[in-house]
């Protein structure tokens, strides 16, 4: 099973963009076996589902986000990569990336989350 | 936009069961996914395909399906089973995921 792990700037400012990155290892990113999706928890509340890309490049968003999210894969990195544009505090949360498999055996691999707070 | 609904909070006492339902309209369509968080850690898949359970999940985990309504079930809880569980689906188009609410279980 893979790993995941996400990186990227903890504070971000209202109205800039949000860039987030998830290195996969243990496996190709490229293998067919996983949809790669972003999933955000603000603190205390529950889980959001914000999109995810299968290594074709076809992406689905959440219909709530669609406007503002763009993710991306870099397959030469073996990293895939979100973008969440225009930010509010309340975009404020823990940013988790995730291996959906992609015959429907649900997100069997997490990373370990990452806060990412919209202060200025 | 396409919704689950979990009740917030399930009680039992150890060895008891534990029943947590999750409520759609597409769910006699879409699979459906139970995922286990604790405190400060990330989620972890318990159920996939309403009752498949993957390796390395305890037997005391199951998962049923009637209708537009999900059951995740733990028998025999313990106090590690003491955790947030959410259910997860697709909408009826299937392309688009969605969480329930979440679910506080507590071992009393």
């Amino acid at each position: 099973q893979v790993q995941l792990q996400e990186s990227g700037p903890g504070l971000v400012k209202p109205s800039q963009t949000l860039s987030l990155t998830c290195t996969v290892s243990g496996g190709s990113i490229s293998s067919g076996s996983y949809y790669w999706s972003w999933i955000r928890q603000p603190a205390g509340k529950g889980l959001e589902w914000i999109g995810r890309i299968y290594t074709s490049g076809s992406t689905n968003y959440n219909p709530s986000l669609k406007s503002r999210v763009t993710i991306s894969v870099d397959t030469s990195k073996n990293q895939f990569s979100l973008k969440l544009s225009s930010v509010t505090a309340a975009d404020t949360a823990v940013y988790y990336c995730a291996g959906d498999y992609y015959d429907s055996s649900g997100m069997g691999a997490w990373g370990q989350g990452t806060l990412v707070t919209v202060s200025s | 936009s396409y919704e689950l609904t979990q009740p917030p909070s399930v009680s039992v006492s150890p060895g008891q069961t534990a029943r947590i339902t999750c409520s759609g309209d597409a769910l006699p369509k879409q699979y459906a996914y139970w995922y286990q968080q604790k405190p400060g850690q990330a989620p972890v898949l318990v159920i996939y395909k309403d009752s498949e359970r993957p390796s390395g999940i305890p037997e005391r985990f199951s998962g049923s399906s009637s209708g537009t309504t999900v059951t995740l079930t733990i028998s025999g809880v313990q106090a590690e089973d003491e955790a947030d569980y959410y259910c997860q689906s697709a909408d009826s188009s299937g392309t688009s995921r969605v969480f329930g609410g979440g679910t506080k279980l507590t071992v009393l």
